[in-house]
């Protein structure tokens, strides 16, 4: 068990809905990730918060959004979502950064 | 943009035998954190071991240690004794300022 929780594990939807993907991180980390992975497009990088602030940014679609609360938790937005927005979504946490990150199980996004 | 580069897809071993990983990627960066994940069928992504660019000595984690060689930019696992357990897809990953980037994969199999 990494310490790293996140609800839900499984998703299903339907096109053009929004979902909101949920992550509390490991005790005593402030810096919270956000990936993306599929099966052609692999493991992408899409958003880094530490302790509640926009810390870097990689492939996010507009259509996503992220947020980091002062508990510590993250949520990820996605909306109008496209059958190509299925994947595993993984949220990783780690102390200060740029340390090794802990993953959390993941959620599986179903879009159908 | 760093990319990391793992040139083989598939990879089998047998049991208790040694096998080599390899990993390249392409930084300007002179510090930065390399790492190898490990995701068993469980989707779980696993640290599986840690090296500091500015480190010369190989980090070691029990049966798993890494070749990296800096000016070459290379980063091999090497797993010893493999074990059934070790059956996996394996990534290598790149972290500069927060960004983690991850390499397409090596799916491992590990024959009895």
């Amino acid at each position: 068990d990494s310490g790293v929780t996140q609800t839900p594990k499984h998703l299903i939807t339907a096109t053009g809905q929004r979902v909101t993907l949920r992550c509390s991180p490991r005790s005593g980390d402030l810096s919270v990730y956000w990936y993306q992975q599929s099966l052609d497009q692999g493991l992408q990088f899409l958003i880094q918060y530490y302790n509640g602030e926009e810390r870097a940014k990689g492939n996010i679609l507009e259509r996503f959004s992220a947020q980091q609360f002062p508990d510590l938790h993250s949520e990820l937005n996605l909306s109008s979502l496209e059958l190509g927005d299925s994947a595993l979504y993984f949220c990783a946490s780690s102390e200060d950064g740029n340390e090794k990150l802990f993953f959390g199980s993941g959620t599986q996004l179903s879009v159908l | 943009a760093q990319t990391v580069t793992q040139s083989q897809p598939e990879m089998s071993v047998q049991e208790a035998e040694t096998v080599t990983l390899s990993c390249t990627y392409d930084t300007s960066e002179n510090n930065y954190y390399l790492f190898w994940y490990k995701q068993p069928p469980s989707r779980q992504m696993i640290l599986v071991i840690r090296q500091e660019a500015y480190k010369q000595q190989n980090a070691t984690e029990n049966r798993f240690s890494v070749n990296f060689q800096k000016a070459a930019k290379s980063f091999s696992l090497k797993i010893s004794d493999s074990q059934l357990g070790d059956t996996a897809m394996y990534f290598c990953a790149f972290m500069k300022q927060r960004a983690m980037r991850f390499g397409a994969g090596t799916r491992l199999t590990v024959k009895p």
